[in-house]
């Protein structure tokens, strides 16, 4: 059974650059998280694509844009980039459950892109 | 303001003794909680998931939750070398309910 996969594990840019990380979900699951975790940091939320929709987005500029294919594959794009744009990009991958109380999704890592931007 | 707060520690424990970990959030609401491991440079692992108030527990690994005081731990029996790692907390809130909430983490570290 495959885990969640992510290319490529590492990319230098320069600023003003555009990236592009792609990400495929562990076998069964239909929906991708986004997350960007800086050094010491805990990952904060980029966005989650659902149905090939982005369902919530977090506090993050329009540079950052998604998509997810119709085999729940998905891609991070990142324009115009920054010099603090450099962190460890993380894509996590779950089984939509909802219950009366609320999301119960268990979310499943893949290895990570670590961008380097100079 | 959504928060899962830890304290980012180093915590040292001996090998063999009892590490524990605390988390607490800021949402009420909160329903699902989850505790991952992380090694440096990797990504983050997930060890276990809590819902109900009270105990799991999953091999030398221990979950606590108490809804009532707005925290959740994680006990480590019989801690190992290998154990050294960061530690992370993260809730889903029930007003963004497809958004785990995640705490900085604390850092253990399990002496020989």
């Amino acid at each position: 059974d495959a885990g969640v996969t992510q290319s490529p594990t590492h990319l230098i840019k320069t600023r003003g650059q555009q990236v592009t990380l792609r990400c495929s979900p562990k076998s069964g699951h239909d929906t991708v998280s986004w997350y960007q975790q800086a050094l010491g940091q805990g990952p904060q939320f980029i966005f989650q694509y659902y149905e090939e929709e982005e369902r919530q987005r977090g506090n993050f500029p329009d540079r950052f844009s998604g998509h997810q294919f119709p085999n729940y594959s998905s891609e991070l794009n990142v324009n115009a980039l920054l010099l603090g744009d450099s962190a460890l990009y993380l894509c996590a991958s779950s089984l939509a459950v909802w219950t009366s109380g609320g999301s119960t999704d268990t979310q499943y890592f893949g290895p990570g892109t670590r961008l380097t931007v100079l | 303001q959504k928060e899962v707060e830890q304290n980012s520690g180093p915590l040292s424990v001996p090998e063999g003794a009892i590490a524990s970990l605390n988390c607490t959030y800021s949402d009420r609401g909160s329903q699902s909680f989850f505790w991952y491991r992380q090694y440096s440079g990797k990504s983050p692992e997930l060890i276990m998931s809590i819902y109900s108030n009270g105990d799991k527990e999953d091999g030398r690994f221990t979950a606590q939750l108490n809804k009532a005081s707005q925290y959740v731990s994680l006990l480590i029996r019989d801690s190992q070398p290998s154990d050294s790692a960061t530690y992370l907390c993260a809730a889903y809130h029930m007003d963004s309910n497809y958004q785990l909430i995640w705490g900085a983490g604390t850092k253990l570290i399990i002496k020989p």
